[in-house]
């Protein structure tokens, strides 16, 4: 079954220490995408990636980092100067950019 | 920048009553998608329109695109306890600079047994 795995699905860390999301997709999708989710709230484009070895930044990019080294794979490093990171993650991926989006189940993140 | 708002942002209805949810956007679309989370899940695909005037039709659901590409709606046809969730349009702009995909505010359908 073709899909996008993101782990862990819950994730607590302490304030001030860097924290990497996974997110891998089978689907050979071109472009990945990263959102941020705060409760009630809609999605923000943290980051996305068009191709391989090439990425953007999004509408709320810092205190975040990517790397799309591999076509599968795309995560995310929430850095200790994202003030607010405590929040839902979702990954995404599409066959090219700005088509149908296929999304993941998520990585909540608290930090305290 | 592009923005993308939703109106209602919440919505409770009757089960059996119909629901709208309507999307604006402030600069031209070159597509429409429609995005569907239930609570506590994540965003699933329902639909894309785009051409101007498009209108599709998903058994209960009815969306339509704006001739000028610049809104869009959702009718639900006498909703049912599963339609409850958050309803996202979502949308990219043409050109360069707006080669991303924005996304709505959200309404939030709540359906009462």
């Amino acid at each position: 079954d073709g899909g996008i795995t993101q782990s862990p699905k819950y994730l607590f860390r302490k304030e001030g220490q860097n924290v990497t999301l996974s997110c891998e997709q089978n689907l050979n999708h071109d472009a990945m995408y990263w959102y941020r989710q705060d409760p009630g709230q809609g999605l923000r484009l943290i980051y996305y990636s068009q191709i391989v070895n090439d990425f953007q930044k999004g509408d709320i990019a810092e205190g975040y980092s990517v790397s799309r080294e591999k076509k599968e794979s795309f995560p995310l490093t929430v850095t200790s100067a994202q003030k607010n990171p405590t929040a839902f993650y979702l990954c995404a991926s599409s066959i090219k950019i700005n088509s149908p989006l296929h999304f993941g189940n998520g990585t909540r993140l608290t930090v305290t | 920048g592009q923005q993308v708002m939703q109106i209602p942002q919440y919505q409770h209805v009757q089960e059996g009553e119909d629901f709208t949810t309507y999307c604006n956007s402030s600069t031209t679309l070159s597509n429409i998608q429609w995005y569907k989370q239930r609570p506590g899940g994540h965003p699933v695909f329902l639909i894309q329109l785009v051409k101007s005037g498009e209108v599709k039709k998903q058994k209960r659901l009815t969306f339509q695109f704006g001739e000028a590409k610049k809104n869009s709606s959702l009718h639900i046809t006498a909703t049912q306890t599963t339609d409850v969730g958050t309803y996202f349009c979502a949308g990219p702009g043409y050109g360069g600079a707006t080669n991303k995909l924005i996304f709505g505010t959200g309404t939030l359908l709540a359906v009462q047994p």
